[in-house]
């Protein structure tokens, strides 16, 4: 099935420094989603990027899809202890029979704690 | 409030003992879909479902059965489980699958077995 690799796997930061996760894949991938999950909670949902090269912006985080649309980035600016958690980049691929795209692939996740 | 509902939180249970953990979710959503947590392998699906009585594979259905009888209910079986199964799992739905729509997760139910 698509890999979607993800990394870091673990990221430390001081509050206030800058924070990236990336996700990579060898295929193209038809969209990439991003999700957060606070320690002892589930994913909830952050933003989904269709085109290629295009950038979002959600207050201090910044996502990005690559140009050949086979790699995504999360950027935080400035990050606070509201930030930690593990995010996810997750991409839709098709079945075995290429006739549906339930199938969701999740990256392994970063870890992000924060020092204050 | 929209929510997706899984039971239970927790269960400990032995080796061969079959189990079910139920998911249901009232936002009249058509994908369904269950997903198990470990460490450093991230989420991993199990099964999903596009719309009642249609099911399929994820990346690791095996040891897991699910049915979609009703639109609301999607429960993963465990007939014999093993202590690999030892996990986190969690239920999610969305409105549409393959469609970019996003999913909403349940609070996840943690597995053991023993």
């Amino acid at each position: 099935g698509q890999q979607v690799m993800q990394i870091p796997q673990y990221q430390h930061v001081q509050e206030g420094e800058d924070f990236t996760t990336y996700c990579n894949s060898s295929t193209t991938l038809s969209n990439i989603q991003w999700y957060k999950q606070r320690p002892g909670g589930h994913p909830v949902f952050l933003i989904q990027l269709v085109k290629s090269g295009e950038v979002k912006k959600q207050k201090r985080l910044t996502f990005q899809f690559g140009e050949a649309k086979k790699n995504s980035s999360l950027h935080i600016t400035a990050t606070q202890t509201t930030d930690v958690g593990t995010y996810f980049c997750a991409t839709e691929t098709p079945n075995a029979g290429g006739t549906s795209y339930g199938k969701l692939t999740f990256g392994q996740g970063t870890i992000l704690t924060v020092h204050p | 409030e929209a929510q997706v509902t899984q039971n239970p939180r927790y269960l400990i249970t032995v080796t061969g003992k079959k189990l079910t953990v139920t998911c249901s979710q009232n936002m009249n959503h058509e994908y369904m879909s269950w997903y198990r947590q470990d460490p450093g392998l991230g989420l991993r699906q199990i099964y999903y479902s596009m719309n009642v009585e249609v099911t399929d594979k994820g990346d690791v259905p095996e040891g897991y059965k699910v049915s979609r009888k009703e639109k609301r209910n999607f429960p993963l079986i465990l007939e014999s489980p093993s202590p690999n199964q030892t996990s986190l799992y969690f239920c999610a739905s969305s409105f549409y699958g393959g469609r970019g729509s996003p999913l909403h997760f349940g609070n996840g139910t943690r597995l053991t077995v023993t």
